[in-house]
């Protein structure tokens, strides 16, 4: 079946530091891929996504490659601030073969410090 | 902007009671998912709808939950009774995406489930 694997946290930076947060899956099609983030207390919400290979998503700052010869997402930022602080989340969605559901990986809490 | 509803945000229940939790998805939008988070991983699909119907349950513990749309507009999760690995948190989230399309889901607040 579908699973993501994200690398092992928690991460800790210091403001304005290079941010990468690696992201890899197993997939039976050819999946969308997306990152979410969760503030404390809060729902998730989508930072960006990417629907074919080589597509670069990117929003705030934050952008995640769909390499498919290896078969991954990382996640970076050139610069991170303290309020980047939450926990991020790598998804797929496999759309027509599994109804358009999530395959969530499970987090990487990131901490940034002033 | 149009939000995904939850309630209650926080619950707590002791274990072989029922509980039940409302979601209210954005307007206009077909699908409807369940999800349960436990601390520390990523949120774990229980349920799908499209409109009033269920296209997804197979991960659903079907002995204790249950969930329905009626009218195929909100959403109530079930649980019944309530065991103590039940403690999670469950976030609804919608997507305009008819089926076979993968739309942008947006997701509620979650309601934090505390089973003692």
């Amino acid at each position: 079946g579908d699973s993501v694997t994200q690398m092992e946290g928690p991460v800790t930076l210091s403001e304005e530091a290079f941010l990468t947060i690696n992201c890899t899956y197993t997939a039976t099609g050819y999946p969308s891929l997306f990152w979410y983030v969760q503030y404390p207390g809060e729902g998730l919400q989508l930072l960006l996504k990417a629907t074919k290979a080589d597509d670069k998503g990117s929003n705030k700052g934050f952008e995640a490659t769909y390499r498919k010869e290896t078969t991954s997402f990382h996640l970076e930022k050139g610069s991170v601030q303290v309020s980047d602080s939450a926990v991020y989340f790598c998804a797929l969605s496999e759309g027509e073969t599994s109804g358009s559901r999530l395959t969530f990986g499970e987090g990487t809490q990131l901490t940034v410090n002033p | 902007e149009a939000e995904v509803a939850q309630s209650p945000r926080y619950k707590i229940t002791e274990k072989s009671q029922a509980v039940a939790f409302w979601c209210d998805p954005i307007s206009g939008h077909a699908t409807l998912y369940w999800y349960r988070q436990i601390l520390g991983q990523g949120p774990e699909l229980l349920v799908q709808f499209q409109d009033e119907s269920v296209v997804d349950d197979s991960q659903l513990p079907k002995d204790r939950f249950s969930a329905e749309r009626l009218k195929g507009v909100d959403s109530t999760l079930k649980i019944q009774p309530a065991e103590l690995g039940d403690s999670a948190m469950y976030l609804c989230a919608s997507s305009f995406s008819r089926k076979g399309n993968s739309y942008e889901q947006y997701f509620g607040p979650g309601t934090r489930l505390t089973v003692t």
